[in-house]
């Protein structure tokens, strides 16, 4: 059974702060690793993914990938009101598939 | 920027109908999925497809769902003699073709699906 845990939440963070999501996965054999943010009643949005250990920026958003750890986690700098959303961590096998973790649901308070 | 369209958007129907539901992938995508997402749980693989047959399906995908392309453009889910406990948002997806950095799924709007 490939498992992808995440702390549920609520995380609250102030306005401008640094958010930090984590995720861990059950499945070494894990290759892609993606961050989806979804609104409530809407679909999964791609915010970034990753494939290499180490760091991956793009813009505000900072994902990191431990494969030794099995360990993914995405950063969010200066986080903004519009950042309030549940970011669903993803882990693809070798199938192709996607296993979602539940979530961790974002409040940033202006 | 091309996107995944889903139709309809919200479907409501009686237990023991069948429903289909209705996708029309990325234009030059060639790998499409479905998940589904229970109110309040998280998204759940269901089923792949690539070159006109299933790649994979998870337990949920029994003999009560099928899937089908039925000409170049749509991707259809159809579920037999609905149950209320598929009562949940569909999702459709698809990536494009290619090595390592072209994995992304693309996910469509969904359809929320509730069983009477």
């Amino acid at each position: 059974q490939k498992e992808v845990e995440q702390n549920s939440g609520p995380l609250s963070v102030p306005e401008g702060a640094i958010a930090s999501l984590n995720c861990t996965y059950s499945d070494r054999g894990s290759q892609s690793f993606f961050w989806y943010r979804q609104y409530s009643g809407k679909s999964p949005e791609l915010i970034m993914s990753i494939y290499s250990n180490g760091d991956k920026e793009d813009g505000r958003f900072t994902a990191q990938l431990n494969k030794a750890s099995q360990y993914v986690s995405l950063l969010i700098r200066d986080s903004q009101p519009s950042d309030s959303a549940t970011y669903l961590c993803a882990v693809q096998t070798g199938a192709n598939n996607l296993f979602f973790g539940t979530g961790t649901r974002l409040t940033v308070i202006p | 920027e091309p996107e995944v369209t889903q139709t309809p958007s919200h479907q409501v129907t009686q237990m023991g109908q069948e429903v289909i539901l209705r996708c029309v992938p990325i234009s030059n995508h060639l790998y499409f999925y479905w998940y589904r997402q229970i109110l309040g749980q998280k998204v759940e693989f269901l089923v792949s497809f690539y070159n006109n047959e299933i790649s994979e399906k998870s337990e949920i995908f029994d003999d009560q769902f099928s899937v089908e392309r039925p000409d170049g453009s749509n991707f259809t889910l159809k579920i037999r003699s609905t149950k209320l406990e598929d009562s949940a948002m569909y999702f459709c997806a698809s990536r494009p073709p290619g090595l390592t950095g072209a994995d992304t799924q693309y996910f469509g709007p969904g359809t929320r699906l509730t069983v009477l």
